[in-house]
């Protein structure tokens, strides 16, 4: 049973063109969450998503940034415009279910890595 | 606000030594806490998690604790091995999704 998977593992991009990062959930699981995390820092909380709907999106900035999971197909965080300032490890997580109880465990990918020349 | 700290921020044992980890935060509610090991380059993945009426639980080499009056956890690995270098990162759930990360310390375990 395969894990998160994302892709690409590494991107580079220069300003003002466009990032897409793709992540496909474990086996079983329709609910998705997308991190960022910044040098030196924490994880931070950016959307959720289930098939075909955002359930929050609270931690993603309303400008540039756009997530979608259709209901075929891999999850897609997609930055327009990329500025310096979104360099970061982007991760990816999973879960069979929504809230974070015992048995709703949110597995991790291997993030993507984007750097903005 | 929702805050998770950790400490130190990094430190360097020898192969075979012991080492804690500490955690202090302030979410509320309590739901569960975490700790996971993010080697570099990859995802973070779990070793171990306690709800509030748990005080301690081992995986192998990794011993946590919980005290959930005081706010604080721990992470203790036992004889430390050089795969034990790594970042490990203490998430606290206050039950529903959104889950509040530290920054992790930073372990490197020398030969």
């Amino acid at each position: 049973n395969a894990g998160v998977m994302q892709n690409p593992r590494h991107l580079v991009r220069r300003r003002g063109q466009e990032a897409r990062l793709r992540c496909s959930p474990m086996k079983g699981h329709s609910h998705v969450y997308w991190y960022r995390q910044l040098p030196e820092e924490g994880l931070k909380f950016m959307v959720y998503l289930q098939k075909e709907n955002i359930i929050d999106e609270s931690g993603m900035p309303k400008e540039r940034f756009s997530a979608e999971f259709p209901k075929e197909g891999p999850s897609i965080l997609r930055i327009q415009q990329v500025v310096r300032g979104d360099s970061a490890a982007y991760f990816c997580a999973s879960s069979s279910a929504g809230g974070t109880n015992m048995g709703n465990e949110q597995f991790f990918g291997p993030g993507t890595r984007l750097t903005v020349l | 606000k929702n805050q998770v700290e950790q400490s130190p921020q990094s430190l360097i044992i020898l192969e075979g030594k012991n080492c804690t980890l500490q955690c202090n935060y302030t979410v509320s509610p309590f739901s569960n806490l975490r700790w996971y090991k993010q080697d570099t380059g990859r995802g973070p993945v779990s070793l171990t998690i306690m709800t509030f009426s748990e005080n301690t639980k081992s995986n192998g080499r990794y011993t946590a604790t919980l005290d959930a009056d005081t706010k604080q956890s721990s992470l203790h690995i036992t004889a430390s091995q050089l795969s034990d270098s790594a970042s490990y990162i203490c998430v606290v759930s206050a039950g529903d999704y959104k889950l509040s990360f530290g920054a992790g310390t930073t372990v490197t375990v020398r030969a």
